[in-house]
């Protein structure tokens, strides 16, 4: 499978645990995307990424939540004393470096806080 | 500021109707990118079309086909006798030089419910 891939697909936690997702993209894409969905909604951005530099963050990404891309690669997005309003389905995507090409996502990890 | 705006919630329709699904966008800037995807029940989504500001033609492929209008800030999304395989969530988006083309704005979405 060449496409997107997130891990966990799903993710339950208590309420204050720590939770990390990771996100694998299509190798050749250099720009990868994480985005927030709650029920009922868009996908909203969150965060993106140009090989390993992250170079912007959305007013949405409190100091809980960090995301990396070590090496240019994989990207993992990490949550810090989650809470119930942190429930969300969390997407991955990546594109090639043009501004006008499409972005493809991921299946997303749905995490549960409770 | 942009914003996409989908006001159809929910739309149930039998199969083989023909379903028209509404967006309307706002953005300050005349150079802009609207895209549409569909999100199945498995959560993926799935890139449908790319349209850029200037191009201003109507597309078809296959049973779909989106219809541009500037004039009044709407790219709409038409299925030509739907299928069962349509119902999923769609969502229409935008993407601008505000935001450095970097990122997209998306509308809250329209579930189509197709019913045999």
């Amino acid at each position: 499978d060449t496409g997107v891939s997130q891990n966990p697909r799903h993710k339950i936690t208590k309420r204050g645990q720590n939770v990390t997702f990771r996100c694998d993209p299509i190798s050749e894409h250099n720009r990868l995307y994480w985005y927030r969905q709650t029920l009922g909604q868009g996908p909203e951005f969150l965060t993106y990424f140009q090989n390993e530099a992250q170079l912007e963050k959305s007013r949405l990404l409190s100091d809980r939540f960090s995301a990396e891309r070590p090496k240019g690669s994989f990207s993992t997005l990490e949550i810090q004393r989650t809470e119930q309003g942190d429930s969300a389905m969390y997407l991955c995507a990546s594109s090639l470096a043009v501004r006008y090409t499409e972005a493809f996502f991921g299946q997303g990890t749905r995490l549960t806080v409770v | 500021a942009q914003k996409v705006t989908q006001a159809q919630t929910e739309i149930s329709v039998v199969e083989k109707e023909d379903v028209t699904l509404d967006c309307v966008y706002e953005t300050r800037d005349t150079t802009y990118y609207l895209f549409w995807y569909k999100q199945p029940p498995s959560g993926e989504l799935v890139f449908l079309i790319r349209r850029n500001s200037f191009d201003e033609q109507n597309e078809i492929s296959g049973r779909y086909s989106w219809n541009f209008q500037k004039s009044t800030s709407s790219f709409n999304f038409t299925i030509t006798a739907s299928q069962v395989v349509d119902s999923a969530v769609y969502f229409c988006a935008l993407s601008d030089a505000n935001t450095g083309f970097q990122k997209l704005v998306f509308g809250t979405g329209t579930r189509l419910l197709v019913s045999p």
